[in-house]
């Protein structure tokens, strides 16, 4: 199958800082990328759905301004967590799908903000 | 958003065992999928059943849906301990594009 790849898989940022997390569809191209967060034993929520070249569209209660989603090619997309605190420690798991065909999920990244 | 309601939410079983997950769900579906999630990892996509089918087999895996209860469920069957996992449906209400909405999971402990 397909392979979505993401970087980092962990990441420990002090607060304040800002982290960026890479998406790549290795082997396809991504017409739609989704970015989705993960508290510890809870479920997936989707945080934003991102087309290539164009603005990212957000889901209710995600802050736009503190997760900055840039989708500037057809293999990446990238998500930044800015001015990170404690409480946006969590996993964050991309997908990506080309048009007609499933998406395709990466290993996540674990986000720890110390 | 809405969220798929997913019993049980923990489940223990021997090995050998069949183990049943059921999903319910509350608007109208493209399709409905299942995922396995190892703990700390990403996911694995194990099978999708659209909305105009009943019954899905892949391997040891059998996945029904029923539309009119809108709900589905997954059934491993000879349970076997590397099948211990976190287990996820996800219904894609978008008109196939893919937009996934998560149950809340079910955690699978396969006992050897």
């Amino acid at each position: 199958g397909a392979v979505v790849s993401q970087h980092p898989s962990r990441v420990i940022c002090k607060s304040g800082t800002s982290v960026k997390i890479e998406c790549r569809s290795l082997d396809f191209q991504a017409t739609t990328m989704f970015w989705y967060r993960q508290f510890p034993k809870q479920s997936l929520m989707l945080m934003a759905t991102s087309n290539e070249g164009s603005k990212a569209t957000y889901e209710q209660g995600v802050e736009k301004d503190k997760f900055l989603i840039n989708h500037a090619s057809l293999t990446l997309s990238t998500l930044t967590v800015t001015s990170a605190h404690p409480e946006d420690s969590s996993f964050y798991i991309c997908s990506a799908r080309a048009t007609g065909l499933s998406a395709f999920f990466g290993q996540g990244t674990r986000l720890t903000v110390v | 958003s809405q969220q798929g309601e997913e019993d049980p939410q923990a489940l223990s079983i021997q090995e050998g065992e069949n183990a049943t997950m059921n999903c319910s769900y509350k608007t109208s579906i493209n399709n409905l999928q299942w995922y396995r999630q190892n703990s700390g990892r990403g996911l694995v996509h194990l099978i999708l059943i659209r909305s105009n089918e009943r019954e899905k087999h892949s391997g040891r895996l059998r996945v029904t849906l029923d539309t009119s209860k809108k709900s589905s469920s997954l059934l491993i069957t000879a349970s076997r301990a590397a099948d211990t996992a976190s287990y996820f449906c996800a219904t894609d209400a978008s008109q196939g594009a893919q937009k996934l909405v998560f149950g809340q999971g079910t955690r699978l402990t396969i006992n050897p």
